[in-house]
C-alpha cells in the first residue's frame, strides 16, 4: 500500500500571500497524484490530477507540480474563498486508492 | 456536466445494516467504475469500496472486507453500498465518487451513525 503524508497540518497565511502545501508518497505514483478541495460541510473538490493539470473551472492561481514520490500544491494568491481542507490522493497503484491526512488552510 | 446525488444514512444501532444509494446524472453511468469513499467525523478521508463499470470487479478496504458490499444497477443509473455487522468505527458520511483515475465527480455525502 502506497503511503501519502502531507505537511504541514496547518498552515496560516496571509490574504494575498502564497501557500505552499506538500504531499510525499511511499512510493514512485509517476504523476497518478490528485489534490482537493474540502471547505466546512461539503463534499471534496477535485482541483488538481496527474500532478499538475487544473480540473475544470479550478482558478489559475491553484498550480500543481513534482512526480515520483514528491508533490506540491501552490496557491499563488490566497483568497478567503480558499479556506478549507487540502488532500492528495494517489491513483497509480490500486487498490488501495490513498489519501494524505489533510492540510488545514486558514487566514492568518 | 455529471451529478451523484447520495441518499439512504440515518441512525442504526450496532450490529444492524444499512443500504446506501448513489443516484448518477449528466454522464453515460455505464461506463465509468465508481468509488465509495467515507470520512469519519473530524477526520480525513477512507476509501472503502471500489466497482468496475460492467460490476464484475470489486475491491474492499480490510476495514469492511465481509460485512459491506457494493453494487451496481447501470439501467438504473445507480450505486449502492449494503452495509451489514455495523460498528461504531463506521459512523461517517460516505460519499460516491466517479472513478477517472482520480476521483472527479462526488456525491453531496449521506451521514452513517451506528448507536445504540
Amino acid at each position: 500500500e502506497v503511503v501519502t503524508t502531507q505537511s504541514p497540518v496547518t498552515l496560516s497565511v496571509s490574504p494575498g500571500e502564497r501557500a505552499t502545501l506538500s504531499c510525499r508518497a511511499s512510493q514512485n505514483v509517476r504523476t497518478n497524484l490528485a489534490w482537493y478541495q474540502q471547505k466546512p460541510g461539503q463534499a471534496p473538490r477535485l482541483l488538481i490530477h496527474g500532478a499538475s493539470t487544473r480540473a475544470t473551472g479550478i482558478p489559475a492561481r491553484f498550480s500543481g507540480s513534482g512526480s515520483g514520490t514528491e508533490f506540491t500544491l501552490t496557491i499563488s494568491s490566497l483568497q478567503s474563498e480558499d479556506i478549507a481542507v487540502y488532500y492528495c490522493q494517489q491513483y497509480n497503484n490500486w487498490p488501495p486508492w490513498t489519501f494524505g491526512q489533510g492540510t488545514k488552510v486558514e487566514i492568518k | 456536466e455529471g451529478q451523484l446525488v447520495d441518499s439512504g444514512g440515518g441512525l442504526v444501532q450496532p450490529g444492524g445494516s444499512l443500504r446506501l444509494s448513489c443516484a448518477a446524472s449528466g454522464f453515460t453511468f455505464r461506463s465509468y467504475e465508481m468509488n465509495w469513499v467515507r470520512q469519519a467525523p473530524g477526520k480525513g478521508l477512507e476509501w472503502v469500496s471500489y466497482i468496475s463499470s460492467s460490476g464484475s470487479t470489486k475491491n474492499y478496504a480490510d476495514s469492511v472486507q465481509g460485512r459491506f458490499s457494493i453494487s451496481r444497477d447501470n439501467a438504473k443509473n445507480s450505486l449502492y453500498l449494503q452495509m451489514n455487522s455495523l460498528r461504531a468505527e463506521d459512523t461517517a458520511v460516505y460519499y460516491c465518487a466517479r472513478v477517472n483515475g482520480y476521483l472527479d465527480y462526488w456525491g453531496q455525502g449521506s451521514l452513517v451513525t451506528v448507536s445504540s
